[in-house]
């Protein structure tokens, strides 16, 4: 199993672009964790999903942040229109059980908005 | 919320013990306390888990008082190599509330 895998590595755009993040998590697992991290604010929870559904977002900041998981294999965390604000890696973690706490992440994204 | 509680940074030097420890006064009952370790451009990676009592594994030790209201990370003889932000986490994925508190920053010197 390659782990979870997260794409682009690397992502710089100009303000007011559309963002697209895509994030596999382990295999056969339906549960995924996004997170931001920047150093004002360290690690962010945004969203949480649990067989497919997005059961928490509370933490996403606004309505220009969405996310999708339309099967266990694939997720997306969409940001449109990007603002400079949103430079921030960005990460996505697999629960390894439900009724633990341990996470597999990926390797994040790091966003650039200029 | 659980909410935990960490010293911002420890220094340390090779070949040392370090303890680094977190405080988490409202621990749920279910909740796990877990712990990640984190380097520069890199997603936080688990080092060690644990509900009650001590657990050890092959590059940690997690030891947990009966209260469960704090926990003990223990790094033994550490290298550069451990030089990373530690982050104590409680709770368990499916409430989906898994918060990342400040972290420990841990700066091992020669």
């Amino acid at each position: 199993d390659a782990g979870v895998i997260q794409s682009p590595r690397h992502e710089v755009t100009e303000m007011g672009q559309e963002v697209t993040l895509r994030c596999k998590p382990i295999s056969g697992h339906n549960s995924l964790f996004w997170y931001r991290q920047t150093m004002m604010r360290g690690l962010e929870l945004l969203i949480y999903f649990n067989n497919n559904v997005p059961i928490d977002d509370s933490g996403m900041p606004e309505d220009r942040f969405s996310a999708k998981m339309p099967n266990a294999s694939f997720s997306t965390l969409k940001i449109q229109p990007s603002e400079p604000r949103d430079s921030a890696v960005y990460f996505c973690a697999s629960p390894l059980r439900g009724d633990t706490g341990e996470l597999f992440f990926g390797e994040g994204s790091r966003l650039t908005v200029l | 919320l659980a909410k935990t509680t960490q010293p911002i940074s420890m220094d340390s030097y090779e070949g040392q013990e370090v303890n680094i420890t977190c405080s988490h006064n409202n621990i749920a009952t279910n909740d796990y306390i877990t712990w990640y370790q984190q380097f520069p451009s890199q997603g936080p990676r688990f080092i060690i888990q644990g509900y009650k009592t001590k657990v050890t594994n092959e590059v940690a030790s997690l030891f947990i008082p009966a209260d469960r209201k704090s926990s003990t990370l223990s790094l033994p003889r550490v290298s550069l190599s451990d030089t990373a932000v530690y982050y104590c986490l409680v709770g368990v994925a499916n409430t989906g509330k898994l918060i990342f508190g400040q972290g420990t920053t841990l700066q091992v010197k020669p």
